[in-house]
């Protein structure tokens, strides 16, 4: 079982720079999710998805974008890279919203210089 | 806005000793509460999920109780081992999953 896959699991930008963090499931969850980890602050949550087709916002999704066009796949686009999105990026699935347990992808280190 | 904390935010104990985690959330009107250990440098790990209508889980030795009404969680960890050092954060799940900032145990030997 592959679970939540992550890629890259380390990336340096340079500021301005955009790039695409790629997330996939292979459990069939309806429901996957986008989190920033930050020293202090915990997990924040940026854009979320319910389903295929459909995604909304969370806490901090500013200089964010996603898509949703398969289950299986919950790209996460930065669209011009800035110091403030240097962060651990983890991408969570569920099977249901609200009524299963989250999985976790291994996450993504990112350093924006 | 849901907002989740969790205290201590650091804990240091000896091995064998019982401990108690908490966690407090302010909007009880939640879907599930779901406790994760992270190792420095690693992703998270569920360790125990607790269902709205549920008011505790056990897995081994660890026991989390869920009381809404008053808004808080316990992650209780028994006979603590060095092998338990990690931070564990709690999660609280509405139509998003707001987490705390965790707690950073360390168990010696």
């Amino acid at each position: 079982n592959a679970g939540v896959t992550q890629t890259p699991k380390f990336q340096v930008l340079k500021t301005g720079q955009s790039m695409t963090l790629q997330c996939a499931q292979d459990m069939n969850h309806e429901y996957m999710s986008w989190y920033r980890q930050d020293p202090g602050m915990g997990l924040r949550l940026i854009h979320y998805s319910v389903g295929a087709g459909i995604t909304d916002q969370g806490e901090v999704p500013n200089g964010y974008n996603v898509s949703r066009s398969t289950t299986e796949d919950f790209p996460l686009r930065l669209l011009s890279a800035a110091p403030s999105q240097t962060s651990v990026y983890f991408c969570a699935s569920s099977r249901m919203l609200g009524s299963g347990g989250y999985t976790f992808g291994s996450g993504t280190r990112l350093t924006v210089v | 806005k849901q907002e989740v904390t969790q205290i201590p935010a650091a804990l240091s104990v000896p091995e064998g000793e019982n401990l108690v985690l908490n966690c407090s959330f302010t909007d009880s009107a939640i879907y599930n509460l779901q406790w994760f250990r992270q190792d420095p440098g690693k992703g998270l790990t569920s360790l125990l999920l607790i269902q709205s209508s549920q008011r505790e889980q056990t897995s081994g030795r660890l026991n989390a109780s869920l009381d809404k009404s008053s808004g808080r969680s316990t992650l209780y960890i028994a006979a603590s081992q060095p092998g338990d050092s990690a931070t564990y954060l709690c999660a609280v799940g509405n139509n998003d999953m707001r987490f705390g900032a965790g707690t950073r145990l360390t168990v010696k030997p």
